[in-house]
């Protein structure tokens, strides 16, 4: 089945830092990837949509200079938290999905933690 | 605007009890609908896939069925086992330009031994 990593899993940070988040598709060519945000005993929201060589898409509300998505290649997306506050400390998770597919591939998520 | 919501959000059962989890969305033109389960602190694990056109899934104990029309959907869960324990997410899958998923609010599950 298709597979989707992401580096790192935890990580902590100061308030103030940048932050990169690692999003891979192992076996298969994601030419959409999409990175959703879980606050504590919330469900899911999109945060943006990616194409491969593209800008990527906010969702109202979403910060875009904040949380910077770059989809470089068909199988790499990265999510960079600029400047982080506590209030960013949050479950990152992507999904990826193949060309012109309706399914997305979860990875595992990244627990941030701003101090 | 689509939102998605599931009753109950919180459920402590004891083992062998068969379950009904529910969940509902406001616009009927959905593409898909899939149920996930996130255990604590990790990712999620794709259950049930139902697709526009049909109206039930099944995969060992769980069976998923999708009533479009009236923007309901329903997780069944027979003899439920202290293993499934975990949060059960369905997710509307729409089509405005990209497929997008829309979670619901989840139903956090509890099987008691």
């Amino acid at each position: 089945g298709a597979v989707v990593s992401q580096h790192p899993s935890r990580v902590i940070c100061k308030s103030g830092t940048s932050v990169k988040i690692e999003c891979r598709s192992l076996d298969f060519q994601a030419t959409t990837m999409f990175w959703y945000r879980q606050f504590p005993k919330q469900s899911l929201m999109l945060m943006a949509t990616s194409n491969e060589g593209s800008k990527a898409t906010y969702e109202q509300g979403v910060e875009k200079d904040k949380f910077l998505i770059n989809h470089a290649s068909l199988t790499l997306s990265t999510l960079t938290v600029t400047s982080a506050h506590p209030e960013d400390s949050s479950f990152y998770i992507c999904s990826a999905a193949g060309g012109g597919t309706d399914t997305q591939y979860f990875g595992p998520g990244t627990r941030l933690t701003v101090l | 605007k689509q939102e998605v919501t599931q009753i109950p959000a919180a459920l402590s059962v004891p083992e062998g009890e068969n379950l009904v989890l529910n969940c509902s969305f406001t616009d009927s033109a959905i593409y898909n609908l899939q149920w996930f389960r996130q255990d604590p602190g990790k990712g999620l694990t794709s259950l049930l896939l139902i697709q526009s056109s049909q109206r039930e899934q099944t995969s060992g104990r769980l069976n998923a069925s999708l009533d479009k029309s009236s923007g309901r959907s329903t997780l069944y869960i027979a003899a439920s086992q202290p293993g499934d324990s975990a949060t059960y997410l369905c997710a509307v899958i729409t089509t405005s330009g990209t497929y997008k998923y829309i979670f619901g609010t989840g139903t956090r599950l509890k099987v008691l031994a």
